[in-house]
């Protein structure tokens, strides 16, 4: 089945660590996919991952995929209060039309406290 | 660049009333397009996955008859909500895929309210 599964709320202050997780259920995925919500915006492509890879990192930005556990983190150092947003982990899927489709976990709110 | 908009951004219409949504890829040509639903504390809800030139492929349970997609052309796809009914209030959101790209782009979605 298709399902990707976040915890909805993360809370942390300002200059420390943030580490949002996801966990995924389709093995045949080939990219995992990370957005940012800012409030009353659209959706912001943050990064993605193939998934050969184990770890990706882009700035203050760290990826890690543990495809044996279909586990994906995405890790946010030195969080500022403009980090402040929903998070949304998605893979990829080829639907019925041969398409590429994203299937979505339902995101994370990440609240950072000055 | 990758910039895609949508218009309009808020609107609100009656029951039975058809509303359009358009949505426009204005820097890139976009060969394929993707209308979403979100609802309130929820996950993007895929509705359907459009080819410039060809039909929609709809997702389970979602009727095409009364969500109407049109791709006419790479840069512009609109959704038609027909008879609309309160219970498609919600935030649509669309999205963008260029040629030979995996990222896809979105829109700032269009919060339709249905009275």
């Amino acid at each position: 089945g298709e399902d990707v599964e976040q915890s909805l709320f993360l809370s942390v202050r300002e200059g420390d660590s943030s580490v949002i997780n996801c966990t995924y259920t389709d093995s045949s995925s080939t990219y995992l996919y990370w957005y940012k919500q800012e409030p009353g915006a659209g959706l912001q492509l943050l990064t993605y991952i193939f998934s050969n890879m184990d770890m990706k990192q882009d700035q203050r930005l760290t990826v890690l995929l543990n495809k044996k556990d279909k586990h994906l983190s995405l890790r946010i150092a030195d969080t500022q209060t403009g980090d402040s947003a929903i998070y949304f982990c998605a893979e990829s899927m080829t639907n019925a039309g041969n398409n590429r489709k994203l299937i979505w976990g339902l995101g994370t709110s990440l609240a950072v406290n000055p | 660049g990758a910039v895609v908009s949508q218009h309009p951004s808020r609107v609100i219409c009656k029951s039975g009333t058809s509303v359009k949504i358009e949505c426009r890829s204005l820097d890139f040509q976009a060969t394929t397009m993707f209308w979403y639903r979100q609802f309130p504390k929820k996950s993007l809800m895929l509705m359907a996955t459009s080819n410039e030139g060809s039909k929609a492929t709809y997702e389970q349970g979602v009727e095409k008859d009364k969500f109407l997609i049109n791709h006419a052309s790479l840069t512009l796809s609109t959704l038609t909500v027909t008879s609309a009914h309160p219970e498609d209030s919600s935030f649509y959101i669309c999205s963008a895929r260029g040629v030979g790209t995996r990222e896809q782009y979105f829109g700032p979605g269009t919060r339709l309210t249905v009275t």
